[in-house]
């Protein structure tokens, strides 16, 4: 089976940096994605990785360590519109594509 | 290049009614996954189809089955609705061979009350 666990709520200032972690235990791995998605829209996707390290893509940067089940995502000179929540799904070596997700992690920015 | 589709938008059932969501993959897309959003929650796999086949199944009872169309469509089918199947509803396509493979792309959602 997968578990994901990642905080259910982060208040950040606009402008400053956040990160958001996202601690798994699967029985096989095949990456980890990082989406956001706003109150009653679709999730979009943010970040792919499958390796260890850091993936960074703008103002977003993602890290994975694969040994402890880890990963964050680092949002960097936050705007009130990166309020949102933000899902960390894992893919296993099973299935096409297929996602266990956590419950996700709603961030509020305040002014 | 249209993305991921789906209708309706909203509806409202009634306990032991049965109920049909319909989704467009986007454009060149082959594989559909359906998935089941309760408020405050994260996404939750149902099914998986390519090649118009379930391809892999997550924790759902039978009363929610599925179909893939030679087109890639695919439509999402709930007998003997609960309360609580109340949710959005999100369909994700993406393409086994590509440039990109691993990226699944969203559904605006269809939003299921059941009263």
């Amino acid at each position: 089976g997968q578990n994901i666990d990642q905080p259910t709520e982060m208040t950040a200032t606009e402008g400053a940096i956040v990160q958001i972690n996202c601690t798994y235990q699967t029985s096989g791995f095949n990456g980890l994605f990082w989406y956001q998605q706003h109150a009653g829209e679709a999730p979009t996707f943010l970040s792919y990785n499958v390796l260890d390290g850091l993936e960074e893509k703008g103002r977003f940067s993602s890290f994975l360590s694969r040994s402890k089940g880890y990963s964050y995502l680092l949002l960097k000179e936050l705007q009130m519109k990166d309020s949102a929540s933000y899902l960390c799904a894992v893919r296993g070596y099973t299935g096409r594509r297929a996602l266990t997700f956590g419950s996700g992690t709603r961030l509020q920015v305040q002014p | 290049d249209a993305g991921v589709t789906q209708s309706p938008t909203h509806l409202i059932k009634t306990r032991g009614q049965q109920v049909t969501l319909r989704c467009s993959p986007k454009s060149g897309h082959d594989t559909v996954s359906w998935y089941q959003q309760a408020l405050g929650q994260g996404p939750q796999f149902i099914f998986q189809y390519y090649e118009e086949e379930e391809r892999q199944r997550g924790n759902f009872p039978d009363r929610f089955s599925g179909h893939q169309f030679p087109n890639y469509s695919s439509e999402l089918n709930v007998n003997a609705l609960l309360l609580g199947d109340s949710a959005l509803y999100l369909c994700a396509s993406s393409l086994v061979r590509g440039a990109r493979p691993y990226e699944q792309y969203f559904g605006p959602g269809t939003r299921l009350t059941v009263t």
